[in-house]
């Protein structure tokens, strides 16, 4: 099943915050959070197991809710570099060694 | 360090073409999988090995496309025959496990004229 992100894009100016959840039907073991800019391939960015950690890089961060079989990618004081396409991956059935990826929020950062 | 290679960049050919691309993925990694990206489906898995054994392949759409690894370091994607809905961009990455993260190639962008 794949993982339902909100929302499906946002636009902000330079130095705004940012969230973007992803949600599953299903039960979670891990998330993971990927970005992509335009005309490249996606990028790592982290991985939430359950427990409900949260976890930062940089200005940005996550946190995973294993019963509400959510997580959420939170940008703070938004760089232009922040811009791009983020995706969040689950592990589904839990413990599967794949990923099903959400249909992506694009994230637009102005100056 | 290397990351993970794929060839062609871009692929254009006619409708019928036998089409195949390659990736070479990290060293030491175990795990390969095939991505495809289009706007309307989205990132998808379409098969995914493990120590160059094929683990998943029901993403795969028809039997026109085939995924093969001779070895821990290559692989290779083959549609035959290709049709105009097969254009996409198709992303190789690999990973140490499962759970770890995905180092994804830059991608091979298909047009099927």
């Amino acid at each position: 099943q794949q993982p339902v992100q909100s929302p499906q894009a946002v636009i902000l100016r330079e130095g705004e915050d940012a969230v973007i959840n992803c949600s599953s039907s299903k039960a979670l073991y891990s998330v993971h959070w990927y970005r992509q800019k335009h005309g490249e391939a996606p990028v790592f960015l982290m991985i939430l197991l359950k427990g409900g950690e949260q976890k930062g890089h940089d200005k940005i961060s996550a946190s995973f809710n294993e019963k509400k079989q959510q997580s959420s990618l939170y940008l703070t004081a938004s760089q232009l570099s922040y811009s791009g396409t983020y995706f969040c991956g689950t592990d589904t059935p839990p413990g599967a060694q794949k990923l099903v990826f959400g249909q992506g929020t694009r994230l637009t950062i102005n100056p | 360090d290397a990351g993970v290679i794929q060839s062609p960049r871009h692929e254009v050919t006619e409708m019928g073409q036998e089409v195949t691309l390659r990736c070479k993925p990290i060293s030491g990694h175990d795990y390969l999988f095939w991505y495809r990206q289009t706007m309307m489906r989205g990132l998808e898995l379409l098969i995914y090995f493990n120590n160059n054994v094929p683990i998943d392949d029901s993403g795969m759409p028809e039997d026109r496309f085939s995924a093969k690894m001779p070895n821990a370091s290559f692989s290779t994607l083959k549609i035959q025959p290709s049709e105009p809905r097969d254009s996409a961009v198709y992303f190789c990455a690999s990973s140490l496990s499962g759970a770890q993260p995905q180092h994804f190639g830059d991608g091979t962008r298909l047009s099927i004229l």
